[in-house]
């Protein structure tokens, strides 16, 4: 079965620090897209950043950018220079022609980010 | 302003009742999809579309029903089949259901009472 394991349910930091959150995921195929998604306390889910499996750069927009560890089967986010409008629910997800390429979803990482 | 509109946002519903959640979409895409939220838990896929007249089951169909007759608009039923309704309902849509990114609306919340 293909899986997403997001592993921190909640983090806090201080505004402007850096916080990295962390995604491992199961899949035997070698050739699939990686998201991150936020869900700030309005609910309306927001695509933070995308990553294809079979580029070695890793993707990067403005302050957030991800750690893509395709061994290791590891995508973590990192956010810098973090702001509070950051406070959000943080969901990892990918998709393989094997899913019928629909999302899998992780369970989500509850970031706060104090003042 | 292109996007993807649910409505309403929040629902009520007493048992025994069927419910119809809206979704619109004007971002000109052929592939649109409901999703079903639940506190701690990621995404679950409930049914998406390819194509207008065409839909498919996703992981968790029963006791729901959908169509789509026009390509902006995928409705979506909640009958009173689906023993545990109450959760917040998202709808996406893409280009087409491929690797190109998914898209949401801002999300139905529904209580059974």
């Amino acid at each position: 079965a293909q899986t997403v394991t997001q592993s921190q349910p909640e983090m806090s930091v201080q505004e402007a620090e850096t916080v990295t959150l962390s995604c491992t995921y199961d899949t035997s195929e070698s050739n699939y897209y990686l998201f991150w998604y936020k869900q700030p306390p309005s609910r309306q889910m927001i695509l933070v950043i995308r990553q294809e499996a079979y580029k070695q750069q890793n993707a990067t927009e403005n302050r957030f950018s991800v750690n893509f560890q395709k061994a290791a089967k590891s995508f973590s986010l990192k956010i810098s220079d973090s702001q509070l409008g950051d406070t959000a629910m943080y969901f990892c997800a990918f998709m393989t022609m094997d899913s019928n390429y629909q999302l899998i979803w992780g369970a989500g990482t509850k970031l706060i980010i104090k003042p | 302003d292109g996007g993807i509109t649910q409505s309403p946002k929040y629902l009520f519903r007493k048992e025994g009742q069927n419910v119809t959640l809206s979704c619109e979409q004007n971002l000109n895409h052929d592939a649109m999809y409901w999703y079903r939220q639940d506190p701690g838990q990621g995404l679950r896929l409930i049914y998406y579309s390819q194509i207008v007249n065409d839909f498919q089951k996703g992981d968790i169909a029963e006791g729901y029903s959908v169509s789509r007759e026009k390509k902006e608009s995928f409705p979506l039923t909640v009958t009173s089949a689906q023993k545990n309704p109450t959760a917040f309902y998202l709808c996406a849509s893409s280009i087409a259901v491929s690797t190109d990114t998914q898209y949401f609306g801002p999300g139905t919340r529904l209580t059974v009472l």
